[in-house]
């Protein structure tokens, strides 16, 4: 199974909105509406941001959106912070696996 | 609130096997969770190795599956990873994470453990 695909780095102004792509294949995020998002700051581990596609767990920030098309799967921050300045990885469960992404740098410029 | 710890050596020599240990507190790891362990090699991304259920049940990625033994230990509320023939190359930090039985995703997360891999 090959990692999916996402931008090596997005960037925004403060108050703008960004989107981030993961592109898979119909075995992954085409196949199934399980993908989910990770925000990962510096020197730490990995928080679940989004999940089964669009849903935000509890204690998660509304600016954060997930979205799905084909094999493509979306992560929009909107109203851009300084703190959401992080890597941002995708995930897909796929036949008793799972696959991350190759992971977005986002900058708050 | 249940919390995850990665424990192991921090230096494997080429060739030989990495053995690490996830402690779970605040729960059981009898509960109705799939229990994980992600690698990331240093400014690199993440990499799931795989997975087991209490029952002992597991599933690996293929790239990984020749080398993978993940166990669990009911008695010490813990599970493990063993993979073998290490190379420079599975030099990364290793978290062990858990996903809830018929959800797709990794809600839990342990701080990770940094594993190098040199003679």
């Amino acid at each position: 199974q090959s990692a999916l695909t996402q931008p090596a780095s997005v960037s925004g102004s403060p108050g703008q909105s960004i989107t981030i792509s993961c592109t898979g294949t119909s075995s992954d995020v085409g196949g199934y509406n399980y993908v989910s998002w990770y925000q990962q700051h510096p020197g730490k581990a990995p928080k679940l941001m989004i999940y089964d596609v669009s849903n935000r767990p509890s204690g998660v920030s509304n600016r954060f959106s997930g979205s799905k098309s084909g094999n493509t799967a979306s992560l929009t921050i909107s109203g851009l912070q300084a703190e959401d300045e992080a890597d941002y990885y995708c995930s897909s469960y796929t036949s008793s696996s799972y696959v991350f992404g190759t992971g977005t740098k986002v900058t708050v410029l | 609130q249940v919390q995850l710890q990665e424990s192991g050596p921090g230096l494997v020599k080429p060739s030989g096997t990495l053995s690490l240990t996830c402690a779970v507190s605040g729960g059981s790891i009898s509960s109705s969770n799939w229990w994980s362990w992600v690698r990331q090699p240093p400014g690199k991304g993440l990499e799931w190795i795989g997975e087991i259920y209490h029952s002992g049940s597991t599933n690996y990625n293929p790239s990984l599956k020749s080398r993978v033994t993940i166990s669990v230990d009911k008695s010490k509320n813990q599970f493990s990873l063993k993979l073998s023939s290490v190379t420079a190359a599975d030099t990364a930090v290793y978290y062990c994470a858990s996903a809830v039985i018929r959800y797709w995703y990794f809600d839990l997360w342990g701080r990770g453990t940094l594993v190098t891999v040199s003679s």
